[in-house]
């Protein structure tokens, strides 16, 4: 497997432009997160998705930022208008939690894409 | 209650020496403690777990050590080498919320 691919690699905005990630998730796995990353704020968890449903999107920082899986196969994070405090590396991961007798023996690894830079002016 | 407190932020460690990162947390319903590793320009991967029944666990040269009673887990590197520079998560998750909670995160440099 080509494992999380994430696109583009590096994304230069201006100021309130409309931006666009995509994350394409292991096949197979049935969750997927959207992180952003920053040196101030660390790993931060924006929304995640569980069967393309989403979960939990308290992380998801103002209505500027949305997010859809319309399919298993596909997620985006838009952020509309973007703003120069929205620079950070964005970050897919995808799991298949493995299930043990118990929600106590249930685990799951993330795996990460490589991430997108995005830079606004 | 959800955090989990990272420590120390940035970390030397010369070529060959042990290198110890250490995390803390006050949720006891965490039932899963992964560490993960991030070089630069790439995302997280996993790079060891372990769950609270278990003192410790060892994979190669990085250990993870558990203290259920102090709330406490750290990871240690033995020998560290330079390619072991790269910054260190930590992390937890509790019952069937597969999200995780995550550690600041800790910049690790060897020298060689």
């Amino acid at each position: 497997d080509a494992g999380v691919i994430q696109s583009p690699r590096h994304e230069v905005t201006e100021m309130g432009q409309e931006v666009t990630l995509r994350c394409k998730p292991i096949s197979g796995h049935d969750y997927l997160f959207w992180y952003r990353q920053t040196m101030m704020r660390g790993l931060e968890l924006l929304i995640y998705f569980n069967n393309n449903v989403p979960i939990d999107d308290s992380g998801m920082p103002e209505d500027r930022f949305s997010a859809k899986m319309p399919n298993a196969s596909f997620s985006t994070l838009k952020i509309q208008p973007s703003e120069p405090r929205d620079s950070a590396v964005y970050f897919c991961a995808s799991s298949f939690p493995r299930l043990g007798t118990s929600p106590r023996t249930s685990y799951n690894e993330q795996f990460f894409g490589p991430g997108t830079r995005l830079t606004v002016l | 209650q959800q955090q989990v407190k990272q420590s120390p932020q940035s970390l030397i460690v010369q070529k060959g020496g042990i290198s110890i990162i250490n995390c803390a947390y006050e949720n006891t319903a965490f039932d899963y403690f992964p560490w993960y590793q991030q070089f630069p320009g790439k995302g997280p991967a996993l790079l060891i777990a372990i769950r609270p029944d278990v003192s410790e666990k060892k994979e190669g040269r990085f250990t993870i050590s558990f203290n259920k009673s102090a709330k406490q887990f750290s990871l240690h590197i033995m020998d560290s080498q330079p390619g072991d520079s790269a910054t260190y998560f930590c992390a937890a998750k509790y019952g069937s919320n597969y999200q995780l909670i995550w550690g600041a995160g800790t910049k690790l440099i060897i020298k060689p």
